[in-house]
């Protein structure tokens, strides 16, 4: 089976564009979640979506969005990049959320951010 | 959800157990421990997760506190590939319900030849 797949897994975006991170979860798996991870600390928090509603919010700025599909993949969306947000943007998927499964990560976007 | 502490790095030489304490003193009742870990460049790797007893499968074991308030993470059999950011979290599950993971720092180990 397919694990979680992300798209592009390299991405380099001048300050002030927009950019559109993509997700396909594992088969079955109906909550997807997106974490940032800047180089030398641990992932963070950004979203989770269960059947196509927002279940979870981090501390990121409204510049961060995010929607999941009939399908279950997801998007997010980061609107006029800043220099900071230049870090790995990881994907995961659970069968039904509430952490009750454990999450399945995709190896993540490389954003760049000049 | 509650902190943990974890040392920052360890070395283990490999074909030993590679053992990885974690801290969790103001761990809840109803709260799990997850460990994951991160090879550099890849996503993050569920390992093992419990509550109350211990836990093992394939990867790794899991020996709970009977305080639950530390718990450490066994790989029996070290290798190479094992050479990664170990993550120690503890986590309320629900059906349903928000999944948000809260990673610290980690402990990085290193397999040793």
């Amino acid at each position: 089976d397919a694990g979680v797949t992300q798209s592009p897994t390299h991405l380099i975006k001048t300050r002030g564009q927009q950019v559109t991170l993509r997700c396909s979860p594992i088969s079955g798996h109906k909550s997807v979640s997106w974490y940032q991870q800047v180089l030398g600390q641990g992932p963070q928090f950004i979203f989770q979506y269960y059947e196509k509603e927002e279940r979870g919010r981090g501390n990121f700025p409204d510049r961060f969005s995010a929607r999941q599909f009939p399908n279950y993949s997801s998007e997010l969306n980061v609107n006029a990049l800043l220099l900071g947000d230049s870090a790995l943007y990881l994907c995961a998927s659970s069968l039904r959320g509430g952490g009750a499964s454990p999450l399945h990560f995709g190896n993540g976007t490389r954003l760049t951010v000049t | 959800d509650a902190k943990t502490t974890q040392p920052t790095s360890m070395d283990c030489a490999e074909g030993r157990a590679a053992n990885l304490p974690c801290n969790h003193s103001t761990i809840s009742g109803n709260e799990y421990v997850y460990w994951y870990r991160q090879i550099h460049s890849q996503g993050p790797q569920y390992i093992i997760h419990g509550l109350k007893n211990n836990e093992t499968n394939e990867m790794a074991s899991l020996i709970i506190t009977e305080d639950r308030k530390s718990s450490t993470l066994i790989l029996p059999h070290a290798t190479l590939r094992d050479t990664a950011v170990y993550y120690c979290i503890v986590y309320i599950t629900s059906n349903f319900g928000n999944e948000k993971l809260t990673f610290g720092t980690g402990t990085r180990l290193t397999i040793i030849p």
